[in-house]
């Protein structure tokens, strides 16, 4: 069954921790993609990347990194200097052209 | 820039009563145009896009939107709403094809019973 697989559903993070977001994919697109939800405010992008072992910074990049060392994985890490980090994360991929992005079920962080 | 804007926050409507949910691009070239929808705690679930041709687009769940690029306007509507169709609706406009999209600020639809 191809799809996107975010998880954990939601998370939690301590002040000064860095977590990380899981995004699974089996559907062979190249491209991935993070974006972050805020109330009232769409979905921003955080990073993409086109390709293995290559990404680029989206619109609000500051106090995030990734990776993407397998075509399948695209990780977000939030690291602690992402003051507030509280919002609904969703993965998205590409397959190109004119087809559409699709999302995963997202993931909430949360600070306790 | 391209940029997306939803002007209507919260609409609330009766169940059966016809729809229309705004939405109004800035963009210099042909835009790639997209409509999605969203459960509360979920990910978004495409009803329907537009490349070029017709400019009266067909999507699931019986809606359908109309490209106006004299407007600037892709005004997603659909004839009798049902109160499944409660959710929050997000316009969006792609640049580079779908490659990158810029997104609306969202709409979230309440159904009366």
């Amino acid at each position: 069954d191809g799809g996107i697989t975010q998880s954990p559903k939601y998370l939690f993070r301590k002040e000064g921790q860095n977590v990380t977001l899981s995004c699974e994919q089996n559907l062979n697109h190249d491209a991935m993609y993070w974006y972050r939800q805020d109330p009232g405010q769409g979905l921003r992008l955080i990073y993409y990347s086109q390709i293995v072992n290559d990404f680029q910074k989206g619109d609000i990049a500051e106090g995030y990194s990734v990776s993407r060392e397998k075509k399948e994985s695209f990780p977000l890490t939030v690291t602690s200097a992402q003051k507030n980090p509280t919002a609904f994360y969703l993965c998205a991929t590409h397959r190109g052209g004119n087809q559409p992005q699709h999302f995963g079920d997202g993931t909430r962080l949360s600070i306790l | 820039a391209q940029s997306v804007t939803q002007p209507d926050i919260h609409i609330t409507v009766s169940e059966g009563a016809s729809l229309e949910l705004r939405c109004n691009y800035s963009y210099g070239a042909t835009p790639y145009l997209f409509w999605y929808v969203q459960s509360p705690g979920q990910g978004l679930q495409l009803l329907l896009k537009y490349f070029s041709g017709d400019t009266l687009v067909q999507g699931i769940k019986g809606f359908e939107a109309e490209f106006k690029r004299s407007q600037s306007s892709f005004n997603l509507r659909k004839p009798s709403v049902h109160w499944s169709d409660a959710a929050e609706y997000f316009c969006a406009v792609g640049t580079q094809g779908a490659q990158k999209l810029v997104f609306g600020q969202g709409t979230r639809l309440t159904i009366n019973p």
